[in-house]
């Protein structure tokens, strides 16, 4: 069964540090990964994509790089905000006659004064 | 509007009752998604489609679950008979182009679903 497996489950930081969060994927065939922001109450937003040729993207603050050999990829925050504070899911797609979306089950991020 | 829309945000439903979800897509949106999130999970996806054709429908799952897109903009997801196990958050989403693998998928709200 295909998996994407993200880590930790759950985190909690200070405003104003750095933080990582993992994923780590059986998915085959790739094509893409994906990291999603979801606040509470809310659709997940999105942050970065990156597809096979590609091991780093940036938006901001947030950094995700892709290493396809491993199967990993990792979204790092900098200078940690309250408003980053929500569930960051890890999105594998397969192009297989169209696209299917492989979700994570999220990195609960909680950042604190 | 300025995003995708669903209605209604919250629904409760007594066991066996049908229920329908709509969602609005960005206009010109090509493609579309549903999907099922469950409490303390990512989504799981449930069908796609492309103008009105409904080209993936794998993770409906049972005959129970029924979506339509008849003129290619607006949809609707229905649920007959419902159980307590889909009791979930149903989300949409839209893209711009049709099998395009590096779109960006635009989420709404979604509706919040309990069976009770």
């Amino acid at each position: 069964k295909n998996q994407v497996e993200q880590s930790p489950q759950s985190l909690i930081i200070l405003e104003g540090k750095n933080c990582t969060l993992q994923c780590n994927y059986t998915v085959s065939p790739f094509s893409n990964l994906r990291w999603y922001k979801q606040d509470t109450g809310r659709g997940p937003v999105s942050l970065t994509i990156m597809t096979f040729s590609e091991n780093t993207k940036s938006n901001g603050r947030y950094t995700a790089t892709l290493d396809a050999d491993t199967k990993q990829s990792s979204l790092h925050i900098t200078a940690s905000q309250l408003s980053d504070s929500a569930s960051y899911i890890c999105v594998v797609s397969v192009f297989v006659a169209g696209n299917q979306f492989y979700f994570g089950t999220g990195t609960s991020l909680t950042v604190i004064p | 509007g300025a995003g995708v829309s669903q209605s209604p945000r919250y629904k409760v439903a007594k066991r066996g009752q049908d229920v329908a979800l709509r969602c609005d897509p960005i206009s010109g949106h090509v493609s579309l998604f549903w999907y099922q999130q469950a409490l303390g999970q990512g989504p799981e996806f449930l069908t796609y489609f492309q103008n009105e054709a409904q080209l993936d429908k794998s993770g409906l799952p049972s005959d129970r679950f029924f979506a339509e897109r008849p003129e290619g903009s607006v949809s609707t997801l229905k649920i007959q008979r419902t159980q307590q196990e889909d009791s979930a958050v149903y989300l949409c989403a839209s893209s711009t182009r049709a099998g395009s693998n590096t779109d960006t998928q635009y989420f709404g709200p979604g509706t919040r679903l309990t069976v009770l």
